[in-house]
Formats: structure tokens, C-alpha cells, sequence
């Protein structure tokens, strides 16, 4: 079955520039979550939404990081006045219930 | 503050079993250990949880010692495609959202 997905996998932005990673969630999972992922590390938690909500933001590194979901299924991040060290894989998952988190692929951002 | 520690890479032959230690003494009575993996380019994947009772599904089992302050994922049979970064994380119900992923385990499965 489809899984989560995101768009687009590669994105290459000039310093300064705004961003939108995209994220389409599993049909009927209620929560979905972003993470960043530096190289070499393990993922970072970023934010976190149930249905429409997002009940809590407290993972974004600066106000010029923003993530939304108006309808409760498709979410977007919107990075603003992008930083170099906003290079990142930024990773969506979404979720049924608490236990398991179904990860996409991730949208490899690279700030120049 | 790292909730668990894990060694930074291990290496395994294939069709051997693979036992990834973890360690996480400071764990609370209402946490779970839960793993998870990444293979190369791709999004972490669930493998397994606990509580205090050893579990066991069809990709791994899950052993958890009796204080709770330590634990194993085992892999019974490691295939080249079990190459990946093994994360332990512990998750209390109360912060059921949010995953805590350390740096893992870099697991290398040869022929």
C-alpha cells in the first residue's frame, strides 16, 4: 500500500532564499510529525500535529521555521530566510495510534 | 539529555545472529524501549517495543533484563539487507508524540 511520501527528495536552495517540503501522510493517520536529520546523526523531533492541531512546535529551531496542516491530512514546512546550517534531511512521519511511526523517505535540502 | 547508550558500530556475519546492546539505567517505571532502524536514504522503520516482558515479533526479539536498565534487540538471522542504523529510544506515555533518537548503532552485516 502507499506509504507516506514527500516532495520533493532534493531541493537546492540559495542562502536567503524560502523553501516548502511537502509531506503526504498515510490515508487516515491521525498524527503526523516532522524531524530534521543532520548528517551523520540521528533524527531531530521538529513538530508535532493531531489532525488540524499542531500541539507542539517546541522541536523548531527558529521562528523562521514553520510547519502547517489546514485540512488534517497534507502538512507543509515552510523554512523562511533559509541558513546554511538548515542543510538537512528533513523526515515526515505519520502515525495511527502511539506506538509505531511510519517514516518517509525525506526531502535532502541543501543550502548553498 | 541522552536518554541511551548504544556502542557506535558493530559488525555481523551474515546468517550469524546480531545482539545490540543498550544501555538506559536512568529509565522510569512508565517508559518503554522501543527500536528502530534506518537503512541508507531511507526514513527509520519500526522494529519493536517493550515494557519489562521480552517480546518477540517477526524481525526481532526484544530483552529486556529484570531492572530494566539494559536491554537487546536481537537479530536472529542478520541478512546483508539488516545493514543500518539501530536506534534504542525510551518513550514514556506521556510524550507519546515526539521520538528521542541518539546517534545508534552503525550495524554491518558480510557475507
Amino acid at each position: 500500500g502507499a506509504g507516506v511520501s514527500q516532495s520533493p527528495r532534493y531541493k537546492v536552495a540559495k542562502r536567503g532564499q524560502d523553501v516548502a517540503l511537502r509531506c503526504d501522510p498515510i490515508s487516515g493517520h491521525v498524527s503526523l510529525f516532522w524531524y530534521q536529520q543532520a548528517l551523520g546523526q540521528g533524527p531531530e523531533f521538529l513538530t508535532y500535529f493531531q489532525n488540524e492541531a499542531q500541539l507542539d512546535k517546541s522541536g523548531l529551531p527558529s521562528d523562521r521555521f514553520f510547519a502547517e496542516r489546514p485540512e488534517g491530512s497534507v502538512s507543509t514546512l515552510k523554512i523562511q530566510r533559509t541558513q546554511q546550517e538548515d542543510s538537512a534531511v528533513y523526515l515526515c512521519a505519520s502515525s495511527p495510534d502511539p506506538i509505531e511511526q511510519y517514516f518517509g523517505p525525506g526531502t535532502r535540502l541543501t543550502v548553498t | 539529555d541522552a536518554k541511551t547508550t548504544q556502542p557506535p558500530s558493530m559488525d555481523c556475519a551474515e546468517g550469524r545472529a546480531a545482539n545490540l546492546p543498550c544501555n538506559h539505567s536512568t529509565i522510569s517505571g512508565n517508559e518503554y524501549v522501543y527500536w528502530y532502524r534506518q537503512i541508507h536514504s531511507q526514513g527509520p522503520q519500526y522494529i519493536i517495543h517493550g515494557l519489562k516482558n521480552n517480546e518477540t515479533n517477526e524481525m526481532a526479539s526484544l530483552i529486556i533484563t529484570e531492572d530494566r536498565k539494559s536491554s537487546t534487540l536481537i537479530l536472529p538471522h542478520a541478512t546483508l539487507r539488516d545493514t543500518a542504523v539501530y536506534y534504542c529510544i525510551v518513550r514514556g506515555t506521556d510524550s507519546w508524540g515526539k521520538l528521542q533518537f541518539g546517534a545508534g548503532t552503525q550495524v554491518v552485516v558480510t557475507p
